[in-house]
């Protein structure tokens, strides 16, 4: 299947801080990327969609001043945690797809806000 | 988008048949039926997906109930590697639309 790659895998950081979380598409090109959050022993909660070019569509009750995400070319997406707090702690994973073709997922990032 | 039920977990033996079932009584015409599993702190990993007619890859099989409203994800040889959370999902396929939105799945447990 293909590839989508995070960086970094884990990151902890101090409260008030941001942190910046890449995805890449390694070997197609993603006319769609996906940011997931997802809390120990819970699903997988969808924080938004973006398209590559376009503002990203975000689900209700996740703050987008908060969570700051650029899809800036048909590899590459960024999320950018704003003033990180404890409560933002998780795992956050991001998801790739090429039109029709199945999405494929990235191996996660743990953020850790002390 | 239509819901998927599934059971909260299931166990198997090492090296025998599991047939995970996934209930969608209010799928439509236009939904795809994916499935992923996630292995403990990794992201889900496609596993396989179909509209109608039933399918297979190299990881597992994917049996469709003829009014669509059931299919079961079929993993012919239980490894311990399998051991995993099962996603079903359903998924509008048309164009550039339609998210994957996760429920609580099926937990596997394999037994050696």
């Amino acid at each position: 299947g293909a590839v989508v790659s995070q960086h970094p895998s884990w990151v902890i950081c101090k409260s008030g801080t941001s942190v910046k979380i890449e995805c890449r598409s390694l070997d197609f090109q993603a006319t769609t990327m996906f940011w997931y959050r997802q809390f120990p022993k819970q699903s997988l909660m969808l924080m938004a969609t973006s398209n590559e070019g376009s503002k990203a569509t975000y689900e209700q009750g996740v703050e987008k001043d908060k969570f700051l995400i650029n899809h800036a070319s048909l590899t590459l997406s960024t999320l950018t945690v704003t003033s990180a707090h404890p409560e933002d702690s998780s795992f956050y994973i991001c998801s790739a797809r090429h039109y029709r073709v199945p999405q494929y997922f990235g191996p996660g990032t743990r953020l850790t806000v002390l | 988008d239509a819901k998927t039920t599934q059971p909260n977990s299931m166990e198997s033996n090492e090296e025998e048949p599991v047939h995970l079932p996934c209930n969608h009584s209010t799928i439509s015409g236009t939904d795809y039926i994916h499935w992923y599993r996630q292995l403990p702190s990794q992201g889900p990993e496609y596993v396989i997906h179909g509209l109608t007619s039933n399918v297979n890859n190299r990881m597992a099989s994917l049996a469709i109930a003829e009014d669509r409203k059931s299919s079961t994800l079929i993993l012919h040889r239980a490894t311990l590697r399998d051991a995993a959370v099962y996603y079903c999902i359903l998924r509008y396929n048309g164009g550039s639309q339609g998210n994957l939105i996760f429920g609580k799945g099926t937990k596997l447990s394999v037994k050696p």
